[in-house]
């Protein structure tokens, strides 16, 4: 138990479908993050949230939005996706500390998406 | 070619072996960190390091900045330690982690 959750664990949803993921940490980080996992790749920063504010999107496809209403929720909306898209999606949590540096980072199980 | 590159990609020991795994990188960094992920898919931070060595357990962690280098070690390995290994960057002045492509170590009884 790393103290960040996520649901579902798993998901089959088609094309034409919308879905979210959800995200929730309970240690009082500030800062939120989405990565992609794909098979043999290194895993790939979608969004950063900090203080509630999205301070970073690395070229995502529009077909991804993030919502974040809280500093403890994250949230993965997701619709009209590509079979390319399945993946395992990744929340984090951190607390930024702009002075000395993020600490590390605490993981959510993950989300297996599977897009048919 | 990857900032942060892992060697090797496939490691398989017996069980009590010692385990070194590598993580080299090319940019300034103001933190390292090694991570493990077990095939159900979540991740746990094992160390956080900017600079010298950590331990916990029978993990050690080591870090040459000069170099820019780390190596992960496991002493009196064990089946459960099995899992994919990942190495993670945080350049200077970049909230970001950049990451490897991950080490899987499988040990066997």
């Amino acid at each position: 138990e790393t103290g960040v959750t996520q649901t579902p664990r798993h998901l089959v949803m088609g094309m034409t479908n919308k879905k979210s993921l959800k995200c929730e940490q309970h240690l009082g980080h500030n800062a939120m993050y989405w990565y992609k996992q794909s098979a043999k790749k290194p895993l790939e920063l979608m969004f950063v949230y900090n203080f509630k504010e999205q301070t970073e999107n690395n070229s995502v496809p529009s077909r991804f939005s993030p919502e974040c209403p809280n500093s403890s929720h994250l949230f993965l909306h997701l619709h009209t996706l590509q079979p390319e898209d399945s993946a395992l999606y990744l929340c984090a949590s951190s607390q930024e500390r702009r002075s000395r540096g993020n600490t590390e980072a605490f993981f959510g199980q993950g989300t297996r998406l599977t897009v048919v | 070619k990857n900032e942060v590159e892992q060697s090797p990609q496939n490691l398989t020991a017996q069980e009590g072996e010692f385990i070194t795994i590598n993580c080299s990188y090319s940019v300034g960094i103001s933190a390292l960190h090694w991570l493990q992920q077990h095939p159900g898919g979540g991740i746990v931070s094992l160390f956080m390091l900017s600079s010298g060595k950590k331990k916990h357990g029978r993990l050690i962690a080591t870090i040459n900045i000069q170099e820019k280098h780390s190596s992960l070690h496991i002493t009196a390995s064990h089946p459960r330690d099995s899992a994919v290994y990942i190495c993670a960057v945080r350049a200077f002045g970049n909230e970001k982690l950049t990451f490897g492509t991950g080490t899987r170590l499988t040990i066997i009884p």
